[in-house]
């Protein structure tokens, strides 16, 4: 069964302090792996997609990284507005994402 | 701003009402999901419409008919809901369901209440 794994539920860090968070997937032929930032009261927000072990991608302080079983997001010097819950999921081509239950992430002045 | 847009963005009913929801895209996007999001739960897949068919329903009760009126244009109509449908309603678009592993973009949802 395709399911997607997301660690730690919840991370509180200081401003400036750098950290990973994990998504661990099964899928039978993995097309696709997705990062999103949702902020509440509104919709996922698109971050990254990675298709292949070994594929890494950066927008400002973050950078995705992805191997044969887990992607991580790592955070570089975060600030309180990268506060949000971050979402992995992925998707075998049958147009279906299979979603993580996603890490709050709070970042304190 | 999203490029997905979603009306309302708060709507209150009750069990009796009929209701819709609005979402629109000009991405020219191909394909176009509803989502449905309880908190701090991920969004959990309704219906997919690629080339304005309806491709795949997740056996979602018959008081949600969905509506694809054109390539740009998603409707959710609602019918006598329980109070337990109370949620986030999200609206979603990619790019062509013939090139696999599309992101999806979403809106920012309509917030349902069901009193």
């Amino acid at each position: 069964e395709d399911q997607v794994t997301q660690s730690p539920e919840a991370l509180r860090l200081q401003e400036g302090e750098s950290s990973s968070l994990n998504c661990s997937y099964t899928v039978s032929g993995l097309r696709g792996l997705f990062w999103y930032r949702q902020d509440p009261g509104k919709g996922p927000e698109f971050l990254f997609t990675l298709y292949s072990a070994g594929e890494e991608k950066e927008k400002e302080r973050l950078k995705a990284t992805l191997t044969k079983k887990e992607s991580f997001l790592h955070i570089t010097a975060p600030k309180p507005e990268d506060s949000a819950t971050y979402l992995c999921a992925v998707t075998n081509g049958a147009d279906k994402l299979i979603f993580g239950t996603g890490t709050r992430l709070q970042v304190f002045p | 701003d999203t490029e997905v847009t979603q009306t309302p963005k708060h709507l209150v009913m009750g069990m009796t009402n009929k209701k819709s929801l609005k979402c629109e895209q000009h991405m020219g996007h191909r394909a176009m999901y509803w989502y449905k999001q309880k908190a701090k739960k991920p969004p959990e897949l309704m219906f997919v419409y690629s080339y304005e068919k309806l491709s795949i329903n997740e056996s979602v009760p018959s008081r949600f008919s969905p509506e694809c009126p054109n390539s740009s244009l998603l409707n959710l109509h609602l019918h006598a809901l329980q109070p337990e449908d109370s949620a986030l309603y999200l609206c979603a678009s990619s790019q062509d369901p013939a090139f696999e592993g599309q992101p999806q973009h979403f809106g920012d949802g309509t917030r349902l209440s069901i009193l």
